[in-house]
């Protein structure tokens, strides 16, 4: 079965350090994948997204992710974190052709400030 | 703007009783999901539909069923509630991918149930 690893649990960072969270997936096909963000208290939203094109994807925010396909992998990184940042990451990658996406068992980084 | 709204933000559910969790999207989208969100286990896929009328399992549907009679609604029920089933559901929409991977998904604000 397809499955989507996040390698980090729990990140503590401080403000203005940088960002790199890991994200691989087992699905040898083509992928779609995404990066969304929870922030404290609300919905789920889309940060980032490769469907084709440039392995380099920006997303909102400054965010950026690096789809290495060799690799399995696309992770999420930031140059800079702000303590707004401070929120739970999780990656997904779609199930094949089905239109659905499975996640990663996300990501809390916490930014103090 | 995109919305996709939830009947209940919390909820509180005694064992054994039956529960309905209501998803609406104002998109048009043909997909619709229903996750329930555990720390450290990320989102876990329980329902999908795919059309009106259309729904298959996902990853943990024991315990729950769907409705869905129209293409902006969906439906999550609880048959009997039970302890286990104390989570975050959260409900998402997107368009059909026709065939090609996944389309970007929408979510809800989730509903917070507690089954004491």
């Amino acid at each position: 079965a397809q499955s989507v690893s996040q390698h980090n649990h729990h990140v503590i960072l401080s403000e203005a350090a940088s960002l790199e969270l890991g994200c691989n997936y087992s699905y040898g096909g083509t992928v779609n994948l995404f990066w969304y963000v929870q922030y404290p208290g609300q919905h789920l939203q889309l940060l980032l997204k490769y469907f084709s094109g440039d392995p380099l994807v920006k997303g909102i925010k400054g965010f950026e992710a690096e789809f290495i396909k060799s690799k399995f992998s696309f992770n999420l990184r930031k140059p800079s974190v702000q303590w707004s940042d401070t929120a739970e990451y999780f990656c997904a990658v779609n199930e094949g052709n089905t239109g659905k996406l499975i996640f990663g068992q996300g990501t809390t980084l916490q930014v103090k400030p | 703007d995109v919305k996709v709204t939830q009947s209940s933000r919390y909820l509180v559910k005694r064992t054994g009783e039956k529960v309905f969790l209501e998803c609406v999207q104002d998109m048009d989208h043909e997909n619709m999901f229903w996750y329930r969100q555990d720390p450290g286990l990320g989102l876990r896929l329980i329902y999908f539909s795919y059309d009106v009328k259309m729904k298959e399992k996902g990853d943990i549907p024991e315990g729950y069923s769907v409705s869905r009679e129209k293409k902006e609604r969906f439906s999550l029920i609880l048959e009997s509630a039970s302890t286990n089933q104390t989570s975050m559901y959260l409900c998402a929409s997107s368009t059909y991918s026709l065939g090609f991977g996944a389309n970007e998904q929408y979510f809800g604000p989730g509903t917070r149930l507690t089954v004491t």
